[in-house]
This record gives C-alpha cells, sequence and structure tokens, in this order.
C-alpha cells in the first residue's frame, strides 16, 4: 500500500488569513496528484490535478503546487473565507495503473 | 443532470446479514469505483472497475464483493465476513483510461450501520 500523507490533519483559520498544507507522496512512478475539496453533507469535489514537476495550479483564492521529485504538494488558501472549510483530499496516481491512493485529509475550520 | 446516485443515505442492518449498496451513473464513465471512509481517515478503496463485466480488488476487499453487468451500475455487496461494516461508503466514477488524467466524480455516500 503507497504512503500518502497529508498534514496537519486539521486546522482553524481566522476568516480572512491565508493558510497552507501539505500533502507528501512516493517520488518514484508519478503520474498525476489529485486535489479534492469534500464539504460536509456533500461529496469530494475536485480541484487540480497536477502532473508536471513545477506545476502550479490557481482557482479562485484556492492555489497549489507540485514537486515529484521530493514527493510533496502544498495547497494554499488566500485569505480564507468560511466556505473553504472543509476537508482537503489529496490523492497519488501511480504511473502504469488507473487507481488513486488517498491521503487522510486536511480539515480546515475558517472561523468568522 | 448527470451525476452518481447512492442509495439509501442511511442503512441499518444486524450482524451477520449482507448487505448491497447501490451506485448508479449516467455520466458514461468506464471506469467506476468503491471506497470507504472511517472517522479520522481517508478514502480506501475496496474495489474498482475499469469496464463492464470486469473488476479488480482494493486494499481492503476482504468480505466485500461487486459486480458490473451495466456500464452505469457497479453495486457492492457487504458480506457477513466484513467483520466491521459500519463505515460510511463512496462510489465514485471517472472517464475513460487516456483522458483527464482520472479525476473522478463521487457519489453522495452511504453510511451503513451493522448492529
Amino acid at each position: 500500500i503507497l504512503n500518502v500523507e497529508q498534514s496537519p490533519q486539521s486546522l482553524h483559520v481566522q476568516e480572512g488569513d491565508s493558510t497552507n498544507f501539505t500533502c507528501s507522496f512516493p517520488s518514484s512512478n508519478f503520474y498525476a496528484l489529485h486535489w479534492y475539496r469534500w464539504e460536509t453533507a456533500k461529496s469530494p469535489e475536485a480541484l487540480f490535478v497536477m502532473t508536471l514537476n513545477g506545476d502550479e495550479k490557481k482557482k479562485g483564492r484556492i492555489s497549489a503546487t507540485l514537486n515529484t521529485k521530493e514527493g510533496y504538494s502544498y495547497l494554499y488558501i488566500k485569505g480564507s473565507q468560511p466556505e473553504d472549510s472543509a476537508t482537503y483530499l489529496c490523492a497519488f496516481h501511480k504511473a502504469a495503473g488507473n487507481k488513486l491512493t488517498f491521503g487522510g485529509g486536511t480539515r480546515v475550520l475558517v472561523k468568522p | 443532470d448527470g451525476g452518481i446516485t447512492q442509495s439509501p443515505k442511511y442503512l441499518f442492518r444486524k450482524e451477520g446479514q449482507n448487505v448491497t449498496l447501490s451506485c448508479e451513473q449516467n455520466l458514461n464513465h468506464d471506469a467506476m469505483y468503491w471506497y470507504r471512509q472511517d472517522p479520522g481517515q481517508g478514502l480506501r478503496l475496496i474495489y474498482y472497475s475499469q469496464i463492464v463485466n470486469d473488476f479488480q480488488k482494493g486494499d481492503i476487499a476482504e468480505g466485500y464483493s461487486v459486480s458490473r453487468e451495466k456500464k452505469e451500475s457497479f453495486p457492492l455487496t457487504v458480506t457477513s465476513a466484513q467483520k466491521n461494516p459500519t463505515a460510511f461508503y463512496l462510489c465514485a466514477s471517472s472517464p475513460s483510461p487516456g483522458t483527464d488524467f482520472y479525476e473522478q466524480y463521487f457519489g453522495p455516500g452511504t453510511r451503513l450501520t451493522v448492529t
């Protein structure tokens, strides 16, 4: 079983503050790294699919970077809003396979 | 509306009974997946199917069975052999291999409680 880890497990952020958290994954046999957002009582939704070392993706106030050589990705939330409260999941896609291995998630709570 | 449906939302069963969780998609996706989530843990893959009439075990397949007789449907049976069946179960689908790097689309989930 592949080791995909996310840290921290949870964090509280004051509204308006920026934050970031990490996903670490195996640096070998890399194919893609996915980020999903999972809001309470909803289904997980894809945020980004990242495939190239050095990739940076952005959607609104949320952005992500990728380092495949050292096996980590950062997700950033700029100017956090209460609607950003969710669990953020990363998932590693190993080369020559078509299944994802998920990390444990980072639960973000934005306090007004 | 295209999407994935799972039913029921909550399911209660007695220990020793088999139970089948439904998953249907109208996204015309070839691949479908079943995950399990336990409190404080991430999603763990139970079974997946890349094409009709074919499926593979995931990381925690013991005590579960699946079928894929139609492209739209991928039911999961939790058998009495599953030692800790109480969990939240998520179904997902993704486009054919080779497109969109397998971004997955998720259903709303079924919370199974076995007593």
